[in-house]
């Protein structure tokens, strides 16, 4: 089974420090993704990467930044954090086979709470 | 640009009842459309993609093109169908990685 872990549940941090979330997965999947999941907004794509290294922008990636060093671990960082970026982060993984769209692979989400 | 809408924020049902939560999109290429499934105090997780035409869980759903629609249903609702519920889409050419644009959600609530 597909293990998605997010290092934190629950963070609560100040208007301004910089924000580092943290996402491992353990099936060798080649695409990660981090969302954030707001009441009447559904999940909105911040930032995406497809491979070690690579990186492309979703349809919100302003006030965030990605890194991905090696193919098990996604990292989203605020890097000032502000109020309006309070919200559930979800992080997600898939598997890039045959060309298809393989099913996205949840982890239970980081609740971020800045202050 | 793609676009996934559903309509219904709540969606209220009693125990037995048939049950159909709305999804449209708008797309110009050729989709790839899912429903991903949120129960209470759980991880976010697939309940059925469109090019599986199966059925999960007693829930079927079936892309109509003509109408851009992708709406999920049931014929007769369980209370432990009470959950969050997300359509999606991505492109079918899988030249996005898998990428998906998700819908707003609806909470479905089935009473006893």
């Amino acid at each position: 089974d597909v293990k998605v872990t997010q290092s934190s549940r629950y963070l609560v941090k100040r208007t301004g420090e910089k924000v580092f979330l943290e996402c491992v997965q353990d099936m060798d999947h080649e695409n990660m993704f981090w969302y954030r999941q707001d009441p009447g907004l559904g999940l909105r794509l911040i930032y995406f990467s497809y491979d070690v290294k690579m990186k492309e922008k979703g349809d919100i990636p302003e006030g965030y930044s990605v890194s991905r060093e090696k193919k098990e671990r996604f990292s989203l960082i605020l890097e000032s954090a502000s109020t309006n970026q309070t919200s559930m982060y979800l992080c997600a993984s898939s598997l890039t086979y045959g060309g298809g769209n393989q099913p996205q692979h949840f982890g239970d989400g980081t609740r971020l709470s800045i202050l | 640009a793609q676009r996934v809408t559903q309509p219904e924020k709540l969606l209220s049902v009693f125990k037995g009842a048939p049950v159909e939560l709305k999804c449209n999109y708008s797309y110009s290429g050729s989709p790839e459309l899912f429903w991903y499934v949120q129960y209470s105090r759980q991880r976010l997780q697939l309940l059925l993609r469109h090019i599986s035409r199966e059925s999960i869980k007693g829930f079927t759903a079936d892309l109509n093109k003509g109408e851009t629609s992708f709406h999920l249903k049931k014929p007769f609702a369980q209370e432990e169908d009470s959950a969050m519920y997300y359509c999606a889409l991505s492109n079918a050419g899988g030249t996005s990685y898998g990428k998906l644009t998700f819908g707003q959600g609806t909470i479905l609530t089935v009473h006893p």
